[in-house]
C-alpha cells in the first residue's frame, strides 16, 4: 500500500487531455512539492516535473503539473503514442522521515 | 554528462548480503545528495535510502532499516549499498539517483538523473 495514491490505470486517444491524480496527506503533499516521473517500457524512471509545476528543459509543454492542498495532478495534453508509460508521483514525507512515492499510473494510448 | 552506472547485483541466498555500487560522474559528486530506488519485478517505485552530500545524515525506508546501509566515498566518486540478511522481498532492480540539492530531506528537491538499474535476485 503506496503512501501517495494513484489511479492504477488511465486511457486516452491520440490528441485527447488526460490528468492523473495523485492523492496523499499534510505530512506529504500538504507540506512538500512534489514530482513525477515518466517511465517508458523497459527503462529506467525519468524527471518529468519537479517542485510541483516546473518542466526540465527537453520535456515537452505538453506535460504540466499542479498542487492543490494534500493532493497533486499531472495533465498531458496532445496525448501521443509515445506518452504511453508508467507515470510515479513522489514527494517528502516528514512524518516518515523520507522519500514516498504514488504507486504509479500505467497511461494506455488507444 | 551526468552519468550513473550501478554494478553488484546478482543472486544470493536468502539471508545472504550483498553490496551495489554506483560510479558517478559528470558532475561534482560531493556537492549532491544520492538515493537508492528499486522497483520489484512488475512493481513500482520505492525510495531505500538516502545520504546527504558530505555523508554525515543518511535516511532509510523503513522496510530495510537496520538491515540496508548506504554510504559513499567521495574521493571515488561512488555510492554503495550495502545489503545485509536479505530476504525474498528485496528482490528488485535497484536504481542510483542524483538528488538536486546537498540534503535529502525536504522540498524542493527530486531525482534529476538515474542509472540504468542493477538487479538483485534473493532465492535459494
Amino acid at each position: 500500500q503506496s503512501v501517495l495514491t494513484q489511479p492504477p490505470s488511465a486511457s486516452g486517444t491520440p490528441g485527447q487531455r488526460i490528468t492523473i491524480s495523485c492523492s496523499g496527506s499534510r505530512s506529504n503533499i500538504g507540506s512538500n512539492t512534489v514530482n513525477w516521473y515518466q517511465q517508458l517500457p523497459g527503462t529506467a524512471p525519468k524527471l518529468l516535473i519537479h517542485s510541483s509545476n516546473q518542466r526540465p528543459s527537453g520535456v515537452p509543454d505538453r506535460f504540466s503539473g499542479s498542487k492543490s492542498g494534500t493532493s497533486a495532478s499531472l495533465a498531458i495534453s496532445g496525448l501521443q503514442s509515445e506518452d504511453e508509460a508508467d507515470y510515479y508521483c513522489a514527494t517528502w514525507d516528514a512524518s516518515l522521515n523520507g522519500r514516498v512515492f504514488g504507486g504509479g499510473t500505467k497511461l494506455t494510448v488507444l | 554528462e551526468v552519468q550513473l552506472v550501478e554494478s553488484g547485483g546478482g543472486l544470493v541466498q536468502p539471508g545472504g548480503s550483498l553490496r551495489l555500487s554506483c560510479a558517478a560522474s559528470g558532475f561534482t559528486f560531493s556537492t549532491y545528495a544520492m538515493s537508492w530506488v528499486r522497483q520489484a519485478p512488475g512493481k513500482g517505485l520505492e525510495w531505500v535510502s538516502g545520504i546527504s552530500g558530505s555523508g554525515g545524515s543518511t535516511y532509510d525506508a523503513d522496510s530495510v532499516k537496520g538491515r540496508f546501509t548506504i554510504s559513499r566515498d567521495n574521493s571515488k566518486h561512488t555510492l554503495y549499498l550495502q545489503m545485509n540478511s536479505l530476504r525474498a522481498e528485496d528482490t528488485a532492480v535497484y536504481y542510483c539517483a542524483k538528488e538536486h540539492n546537498y540534503y535529502v530531506s525536504g522540498s524542493p528537491n527530486y531525482f534529476d538523473y538515474w542509472g540504468q538499474g542493477s538487479l538483485v535476485t534473493v532465492s535459494s
